[in-house]
């Protein structure tokens, strides 16, 4: 069974940092690439970052280039979600999700996700 | 970036009803579109990948069509089940987008 959960959520200042982790289990996760999403509270999903299955190549929403980075260890199947320089508008459930192998970036797997409160 | 605009967004419907959700996007996407249900305090499940393809273990009242711009989410009949937050996803280009969703209740 693919499961999917995410820690290191929390309350933080305006300003400051986290550093969420995805524990994956049952599937091969080197294979596949893998992605974050987030959901303020009440709003819709928003698409965060996507790392391929190498760690080699990351994509990033305008909204969070060059504050967050998307990292991978596939030797402890996890994925990583390093946010720095955190604003208010960055609060959200955030979701480890699993992409598929097929062409195409969707989501197959979500996370129960975690939240990010950033607020002084 | 794409945007993708849902219409509506909010619909009533019956048990039964054949309930047809859009999704337009702002460029052609070909057939590179997603489209996820979302119940209150869970998390979202893929529904069609594709623009038709059906996700395994979907039930088949659910239908997506559509090509380049003009995108459709159809449920044949509606059930109690269904009563949720639909949204679309393109995945032709990044940054990857969803639309604003829509959200189907009694």
């Amino acid at each position: 069974e693919v499961q999917l959960v995410e820690s290191g959520g929390g309350l933080v200042q305006p300003g400051g940092s986290l550093r969420l982790s995805c524990a994956a289990s049952g599937f091969t996760f080197d294979n596949h690439w893998m992605h974050w999403v987030r959901q303020a509270p009440g709003k819709g999903l928003v698409w965060v970052s996507r790392i391929n299955s190498d760690g080699t190549d990351t994509r990033y929403a305008d909204s969070v280039r060059g504050r967050f980075t998307i990292s991978r260890d596939n030797s402890e199947n996890t994925l990583y979600l390093q946010m720095n320089s955190l604003t208010i508008e960055d609060t959200a459930v955030y979701h480890c999700t699993r992409d598929p192998n097929t062409p195409g970036a969707f989501f197959d797997y979500w996370g129960p996700g975690i939240l990010v409160t950033v607020s002084s | 970036a794409i945007q993708l605009t849902q219409s509506p967004s909010s619909l009533s419907a019956s048990i039964g009803d054949r309930v047809t959700i859009t999704c337009r996007a702002s460029k052609g996407i070909s057939r590179a579109l997603a489209w996820y249900q979302q119940k209150p305090g869970k998390v979202p499940k893929l529904l069609i990948h594709d623009a038709s393809s059906l996700e395994s273990g979907v039930p088949s009242r659910f239908s997506g069509s559509g090509f380049g711009t003009d995108f459709t989410l159809t449920i044949s009949s509606l059930q109690p089940e269904d009563f949720a937050t639909y949204y679309c996803q393109q995945f032709n280009e990044y940054p990857l987008s969803f639309g604003g969703g829509t959200k189907v209740e009694i």
